[in-house]
């Protein structure tokens, strides 16, 4: 299993930044895909999730209205979109691999993080 | 949202000690969506134990968890100096939600 991310990013605040997350190794309908970030030197924050197959997504209340999480099945690959950056969005940005279509409720695999720098 | 409370927030131990580490959750969670994750500096989290007590693959057995409800412990029998990293608890039974971490540091 391997989710490879996309490249670090520099954004003025107001603008919008999108990351992918590129799945290999495993059957990309199987499993959920989690986005996790992480502010310098702070805890994990979850972001929300989203089902391969539907494409429906889930977001974290503070998060509404300016994130879309996104997939395309042909080219294996997840994207995360953030609107509206602003200064306190600074974070790496991780997929997660989700467990709970096998009946178990844990992330397995990470991404290696991107890092989105907000800055004017 | 159910929120997780870990601690304490640091914990200054000695290589071969025992270290307990909390989270409590603000209601009810069931074990099988209890996880605990282990990050060290400048690496991504990996998990050390699903489902409140099942050690991921790979994992020592000097990790091991326990708890139900609202209260939930990571313990590590005997510090490794390479144990020394933020542990954080993560529910997935309503959305999904982290605890804030602990840090175990070298006394």
């Amino acid at each position: 299993v391997e989710l490879l991310q996309s490249g670090a990013e520099v954004k003025k605040p107001g603008a919008s930044v999108k990351v992918s997350c590129k799945a290999s190794g495993y059957t990309f309908g199987g499993f959920h895909m989690n986005w996790v970030r992480q502010a310098p030197g702070q805890g994990l924050e979850w972001m929300g999730i989203i089902n391969p197959n539907a494409g429906a997504a889930k977001y974290a209340q503070q998060f509404q209205g300016r994130v879309s999480m996104t997939r395309d099945t042909s080219a294996q690959t997840f994207y995360l979109e953030l609107s509206g950056l602003r200064s306190d969005d600074t974070a790496v940005y991780f997929c997660a691999r989700d467990l709970r279509g096998s009946g178990w409720y844990y992330l397995d695999h990470w991404g290696q993080g991107t890092l989105v720098t907000v800055s004017s | 949202e159910i929120v997780l409370t870990q601690s304490p927030d640091t914990l200054s131990l000695s290589p071969g000690e025992r270290a307990t580490l909390s989270c409590r959750a603000s209601q009810s969670v069931s074990s099988d969506y209890l996880a605990w994750y282990q990050q060290k500096p400048g690496q991504v989290p990996r998990v050390l134990i699903y489902g409140a007590s099942n050690r991921a693959p790979g994992i020592p057995d000097r990790f091991s968890g326990s708890g139900s409800g609202t209260d939930f412990i990571l313990t590590i029998s005997r510090l490794d100096p390479e144990d020394f990293a933020v542990y954080y608890c993560q529910q997935s039974g309503s959305s999904v939600t982290f605890g804030g971490g602990t840090k175990v540091e070298i006394k």
